[in-house]
């Protein structure tokens, strides 16, 4: 079974703080995404990555960078937390594949509460 | 762009009555659709997609899903309801508009399943 972990999974940090959110999987998958989900908006991608290094920016970047030093790594990083960014982050992962089809396997999620 | 709309926040069923949770569609070239269940507490966990062939797709812990392109419908189904398949369901479509495996999130639907 596809296994991905986060470090933490409930934080409180506050305002102004960095902060380090970590995926961890263990399929060796090319993909790596992180999501932010939010009552009554579902899920939105923050940032994904298909290779060591690389990353593209999903549909709300703002406020947030991502490190990939490792394959199975993936790393969110806000740079100086804000209450607006309380929310419970996702971590997902995915063969490369072809097509883009590949299902895409979730981690527990880390509830964050900014003050 | 591509999207999904998932019309109801939430539905109400009795354990052991046929359950339909609904998703609807809109693409521009051919729909790849995915559902997804989130436990309390927990990351997402796949169910069951679309990518061709047969309209009825059977997936994960007794799921289905009926693709219909006239209706522009991907609906959830289980003939019938446990009390344990209470949880918040998330419909997705790929959008095929950027190069990668981005995933378009309706907004959930919470199922709750009564003894």
């Amino acid at each position: 079974d596809v296994k991905v972990t986060q470090s933490s999974r409930y934080l409180v940090k506050r305002t102004g703080e960095k902060v380090f959110l970590e995926c961890v999987q263990d399929m060796d998958h090319e993909n790596m995404f992180w999501y932010r989900q939010d009552p009554g908006l579902g899920l939105r991608l923050i940032y994904f990555s298909y290779d060591v290094k690389m990353k593209e920016k999903g549909d709300i970047p703002e406020g947030y960078s991502v490190s990939r030093e490792k394959k199975e790594r993936f790393s969110l990083i806000l740079e100086s937390a804000s209450t607006n960014q309380t929310s419970m982050y996702l971590c997902a992962s995915s063969l490369l594949g072809s097509g883009g089809l590949e299902t895409q396997y979730f981690g527990p999620g880390t509830r964050l509460l900014v003050l | 762009a591509q999207s999904v709309a998932q019309p109801e926040d939430q539905v109400n069923v009795a354990e052991g009555n046929p359950l339909t949770v609904k998703c609807t569609y809109s693409v521009s070239g051919n729909p790849y659709l995915f559902w997804y269940v989130q436990y309390p507490n927990r990351g997402l966990q796949f169910l069951l997609k679309y990518i061709t062939g047969d309209n009825l797709v059977k997936g994960s812990y007794g799921f289905e899903a009926e693709f219909n392109k006239s209706q522009t419908s991907f609906h959830l189904k289980k003939p019938s309801a446990l009390v344990s398949d209470s949880a918040l369901y998330f419909c997705a479509v790929r959008d095929l508009d950027t190069g990668f495996q981005k995933l378009v999130f309706g907004t959930g639907t919470r199922l709750l399943v009564s003894p």
